[in-house]
């Protein structure tokens, strides 16, 4: 069965610098959520997009913006990079209430 | 905000022993989700709850939605050493475009053969 596909896998920016994640979700899944997990922690949500509308903003910063294209596919925007962005990114996409996560992009920053 | 309490925070067990983990939270949910991930890996989608005293089996897994809607846990039988991982508790308060995911601290699961 088709999985949630994220590229890259691995990037590594310097400070400042920007970033740009994609994600390709499940065929027929009209939600997309996108989740920060730090070393150690558990993933933490950033935000959604239903139906190439915004659905919900969880902790993200102002520095970071998302959409999501006809196609379905997201891009998350990172801008001005910093030290603590370096993290596992993950997209999830959903068409119900069940979130199917793909197998995440790491950032490293130095 | 709202906050998961996972316990325990890890296990060490022998191969072939049964396994217990739980979430509590302060406000309700109406999905309770558990996953497990691999180090590096994304999360994988276990167990899916929906309602109030739903008990829910996947092979070797059985989750329970708690009747008050503010707990859950998972149960793992004669456990193998690719059980290894960490278990994380997701809930959410609504389906669909709402349904952002909060979880647990996650429980680290070590099995010795």
């Amino acid at each position: 069965a088709a999985g949630v596909i994220q590229s890259p896998r691995h990037l590594i920016k310097e400070k400042r610098e920007t970033a740009t994640l994609k994600c390709y979700p499940i065929p027929r899944h009209d939600t997309v959520y996108w989740y920060q997990q730090g070393p150690g922690q558990d993933p933490q949500f950033l935000i959604s997009f239903y139906e190439k509308m915004q659905s919900d903003k969880g902790s993200i910063p102002d520095r970071f913006s998302a959409q999501q294209f006809s196609d379905y596919h997201s891009e998350l925007n990172m801008s001005s990079l910093e030290l603590g962005d370096s993290a596992l990114y993950f997209c999830a996409s959903s068409a119900g209430t069940e979130q199917f996560f793909g197998p995440g992009t790491r950032l490293t920053v130095l | 905000g709202q906050q998961l309490n996972q316990s325990p925070q890890s296990m060490f067990i022998q191969e072939g022993e049964d396994v217990s983990m739980n979430c509590t939270s302060s406000s309700i949910f109406n999905t309770w989700l558990w996953y497990k991930q691999d180090p590096g890996e994304g999360p994988v989608l276990l167990i899916a709850l929906y309602k109030a005293g739903e008990l829910t089996s996947n092979g070797r897994l059985t989750a329970q939605f708690g009747i008050t809607r503010k707990d859950s846990f998972l149960n793992i039988s004669a456990s193998i050493p690719s059980d290894v991982g960490i278990y994380f508790c997701a809930g959410s308060y609504y389906g669909g475009s709402q349904g952002n995911l909060i979880f647990g601290k996650g429980t680290k699961l070590s099995v010795k053969p």
